[in-house]
């Protein structure tokens, strides 16, 4: 079965850019949109954006100016790059499988682990 | 603008069964949503999709337990025959030109 799995740094000093990797496995990156949420301790879900396989994106307009998300289809993986980063920053990463409905974005279907990213100097 | 509400706790006997409701914003009761589950110190895992005239599909390995309607702007997860491992937050998200979740359910089991 598709298996997801977030790498990256877990420690990010403010101003700094958080870089973060989902490897997807079990199952190929293609026909999918991709997503990365993340969560603040003890706070709730919060969408960052997402790709489609095509290498289309969407970003949540609270973060727009300062995300990037990328594919590359031939390691199977999608990446979140997050700029300029403050203590607000800090959560855990998810990165999760998007089902598509008519040609568009749906629910989450599959989630990764996680990966905790702290900010600090 | 669209919105996703819950209520922030409920609880519940071991055994028994309880209903938690997720509701859409104003102009949006059309909108199909999916139920996540958020076990202590865990990922979340993805549970059902419902659509407004409440047909829905499940995702992969979840039990009879979970079921879930429909009724307006209103969308229903019901579990039944409560287990201690049903003790989560649960989180209901939508979609549109991005993705909306709601602020989350923490259901304590009794």
């Amino acid at each position: 079965q598709v298996q997801l799995q977030e790498s990256g740094p877990g420690l990010v000093k403010p101003s700094e850019t958080l870089s973060l990797t989902c490897t997807v496995s079990g199952g190929s990156i293609s026909s999918y949109y991709w997503t990365w949420i993340r969560q603040p301790p003890g706070k709730g879900l919060e969408w960052i954006g997402y790709i489609y396989y095509s290498g289309s994106t969407n970003y949540n307009p609270s973060l727009k100016s300062r995300v990037t998300i990328s594919l590359d289809t031939s390691k199977n993986q999608f990446s979140l790059k997050l700029t300029s980063v403050t203590a607000a920053d800090a959560a855990v990463y998810y990165c999760a499988r998007v089902a598509v409905l008519a040609a568009t974005p749906a629910q989450v279907d599959i989630w990764g682990q996680g990966t905790m990213v702290t900010v600090s100097s | 603008q669209l919105v996703l509400t819950q209520s922030p706790s409920a609880s519940a006997s071991l055994g028994a069964s309880v209903k938690l409701t997720c509701t859409l914003s104003s102009g949006h009761s059309s909108y199909a949503i999916a139920w996540h589950q958020q076990q202590p110190e865990k990922g979340p895992r993805y549970l059902m999709k419902v659509n407004s005239d409440g047909s829905y599909s499940k995702g992969d390995g979840i039990p009879d337990r979970f079921s879930v309607s429909s009724s307006g702007a209103e969308r229903y997860l019901t579990i039944s025959s409560l287990q201690s491992e049903d003790e989560a937050d649960y989180y209901c998200q939508t979609w549109d030109t991005g993705m909306v979740f709601g602020g989350g359910t923490k259901l304590t089991v009794l």
